[in-house]
């Protein structure tokens, strides 16, 4: 069964403070990786990483896979209050097309 | 383009009523379909997906069913309505098995009383 763990579950930093989300995953045949941010309603598509060791950046947010490890990071540099959300990692795997693995999220609370 | 419909946003329910949430995509022929669910506290989680008319796969034993009448409509229902039916329901697609933030739904807020 494939499976997609996340850390920390919850955290609360200050603005102007760096973050660093984690994500690790156990699937078969993996395809690909994407990083989702949520507010309160359909999620948010951030990035799709496919290859190992190729950072995907955008703005203040970036994000970077270890297939070696079987895990991403997500960054958040500078954080501001609007960025307060759930951030989901998920995965997919090729070979079929039974959607996307999501981990339970971490809850980032960005205090002003 | 490609657009995906969901309705109702928000439905209360009470316990062992029916229900019927319903999925439309535009722009697009022969999607995959999904329906997801978020329960509190936890992540997106697989309930059934749809390779075409009529094909259903179950991922979760559930009393929840889905159907596939139409080629861009996905149809998630249950005779009784439980608690832990309670959740964010999201609807999604793909083609080509592209994901981005098009491929899902508005969602609908389902609180089962």
């Amino acid at each position: 069964e494939d499976k997609v763990v996340q850390s920390p579950l919850s955290l609360v930093v200050h603005e102007g403070d760096t973050v660093t989300l984690n994500c690790s995953y156990e699937v078969t045949n993996f395809r690909s990786l994407l990083w989702y941010k949520q507010e309160k309603k359909a999620p948010t598509f951030l990035f799709m990483l496919t290859s190992s060791g190729i950072e995907k950046k955008s703005g203040r947010l970036s994000s970077i896979l270890d297939k070696k490890e079987l895990s991403s990071i997500l960054n958040i540099t500078a954080t501001q209050t609007g960025d307060s959300a759930i951030y989901l990692c998920a995965v997919e795997a090729s070979g079929g097309a039974d959607g996307l693995t999501f981990g339970k999220g971490t809850h980032l609370i960005i205090q002003p | 383009s490609q657009t995906i419909h969901q309705w109702p946003a928000t439905l209360v329910q009470p316990v062992g009523s029916p229900l019927s949430l319903e999925c439309t995509v535009e722009g697009t022929s022969n999607p995959n379909l999904y329906w997801y669910r978020q329960a509190a506290g936890r992540g997106l989680q697989l309930l059934f997906y749809s390779v075409g008319i009529g094909q259903i796969s179950s991922e979760v034993p559930q009393n929840l069913s889905a159907s596939r009448p139409q080629d861009r409509q996905f149809i998630l229902s249950s005779k009784k309505l439980l608690l832990s039916d309670s959740g964010f329901y999201l609807c999604a697609w793909s083609v080509s098995r592209v994901w981005a933030e098009s491929n899902f739904g508005p969602g609908t807020r389902l609180t089962v009383t």
